[in-house]
């Protein structure tokens, strides 16, 4: 199984909701990354979790809070955001997790979940 | 600072027909890693080619090869035989840097269409 899955694949959310996006993979990778993406753009770094623990945080705002509960899921739960938060939201990962860094081997990417804040 | 440069925002090829896509970045760094990553339109993103700065030999993936030219600091992308589910955007990235320093630099990316 080579496959990183991603739901909600569409989620329209308001300013006062709360909402989680969720990620996993069973290639048994032990490094997983959020990126947000523009469309047209690179994707931007969020976060990157390695064996479990959260390694990178590329200064996100507080209302993007990152859990990872076990080596297979990422979560990214969502409050209070704003509408220039809406964009494509990237879940990837990666074989090996290096204790506070990225891997430079091949990232596996989900299909992501396309974000709209209103 | 490191960087990655798409010098082609767009691109367009016809179908069976051979394109290049280019590629410069700048590091300090004397060992980094290459990758070219296609995301067609909605569609996942995935890796094409991935290269190792200290390994001469240009990487190669079926129709996919690179000419990545060390002392130019040049990686540019063939698609040999185009075909329609080439169309996507390309990305080029840098993985420069160790330890905590470790970054992976982004191009912005070039679109490419496959006419048929």
């Amino acid at each position: 199984d080579t496959e990183v899955t991603q739901t909600p694949k569409h989620l329209v959310m308001g300013m006062t909701n709360k909402k989680s996006l969720k990620c996993e993979q069973h290639m048994g990778h032990r490094a997983m990354y959020w990126y947000k993406q523009k469309a047209k753009k690179p994707p931007e770094l969020m976060f990157v979790y390695s064996y479990e623990k959260l390694s990178i945080n590329e200064s996100v705002p507080s209302r993007f809070s990152p859990e990872c509960p076990n080596s297979s899921l990422l979560n990214l739960h969502l409050h209070a955001l704003q509408p220039e938060d809406s964009a494509l939201y990237l879940c990837a990962s990666s074989q090996d997790g290096l204790a506070a860094s990225i891997s430079y081997n091949e990232q596996f990417f989900g299909p992501g979940t396309r974000l709209t804040v209103l | 600072a490191q960087t990655v440069t798409q010098s082609q925002p767009e691109m367009s090829v016809q179908e069976a027909e051979t394109v290049t896509l280019s590629c410069t970045y700048d590091t300090s760094e004397n060992n980094y890693y290459l990758f070219w990553y296609k995301q067609p339109p909605s569609r996942q993103m995935i890796l094409v080619i991935r290269q190792e700065a200290y390994k001469q030999q240009n990487a190669t993936e079926n129709r996919f090869s690179v000419n990545f030219q060390k002392a130019a600091k040049s990686f540019s992308l063939k698609i040999s035989d185009s075909q329609l589910g080439d169309t996507a955007m390309y990305f080029c990235a840098l993985g420069s840097g160790a330890g905590n320093n470790r970054k992976l630099i982004w191009g912005l990316g070039t679109s490419l269409a496959v006419n048929p």
